[in-house]
């Protein structure tokens, strides 16, 4: 079954302690992207990556980290949570077709709940 | 950056009545999307129109786009309460290049 998983579904977690959030996707998708949605704002990208070795900032990176070391996996990295990265968090997967043009749809993991206390 | 606003932010109809969602957006896109997101779980994408396209169908979901009016609609037709969930357009800009920006979504409400 064509899917984006992600690990774990629910972290609680203290101040400070580095989390590494896993994101997998067995579609061969060379785009992959990790949002964060809070009540009132939205989705939020915060990171994003066109292929392997290639990531790029999104509207809210900082405290965060990812990699793209194979296509299929895209782990977010918190090195120092904080209580304003409670949230919950979403790994999504897409194709991507020609030439920085997007034309395909977003294939969503069902999201980790972050609490940061 | 926010891109794309729906409205209303929500709605509450019963089952068997049409939905209606609109969404406005600031700057030119390629394309925009609509996606559907039940209660905490991941979205799934409905349906994409490309910014040449004008008008869009998938079974009960009818989207239009309106470029000249930075605007785009879903119809649910005939709703049912498994339709109740959040609904978000999304946008890539010419500008983002690689970008899927989202709206902050409309939530629909349909009782039986």
């Amino acid at each position: 079954e064509a899917q984006v998983t992600q690990n774990p579904r629910y972290l609680i977690t203290v101040t400070g302690k580095k989390l590494t959030v896993t994101c997998s996707q067995n579609m061969n998708h060379e785009y992959m992207s990790w949002y964060r949605q809070d009540p009132g704002l939205g989705l939020r990208q915060i990171y994003y990556s066109m292929n392997v070795e290639v990531t790029d900032k999104g509207d809210v990176p900082e405290g965060y980290k990812v990699s793209r070391k194979e296509k299929r996996n895209f782990p977010l990295i918190l090195e120092s949570p904080s209580p304003n990265q409670t949230s919950l968090y979403f790994c999504a997967s897409s194709l991507l077709e020609g030439f920085g043009s997007y034309n395909s749809p977003l294939h969503f993991g069902n999201g980790t709940r972050l609490t940061v206390t | 950056s926010q891109q794309g606003e729906e409205d209303p932010q929500a709605l509450s109809i019963q089952e068997g009545e049409n939905a209606t969602m609109n969404c406005s957006y600031k700057t030119s896109i390629n394309n925009l999307q609509w996606y559907r997101q039940n209660s905490g779980r991941g979205l799934v994408h409905l349906i994409l129109i490309r910014s040449n396209e004008r008008e869009k169908h998938s079974g009960r979901l009818r989207v239009t786009l309106d470029t000249s009016k930075k605007s785009s609609s879903l119809l649910i037709t005939a709703s049912r309460a498994a339709d109740t969930a959040s609904y978000f357009c999304a946008t890539v800009t010419h500008q983002a290049g690689t970008a899927l920006i989202f709206g902050k979504g409309t939530t629909l409400s349909v009782s039986s």
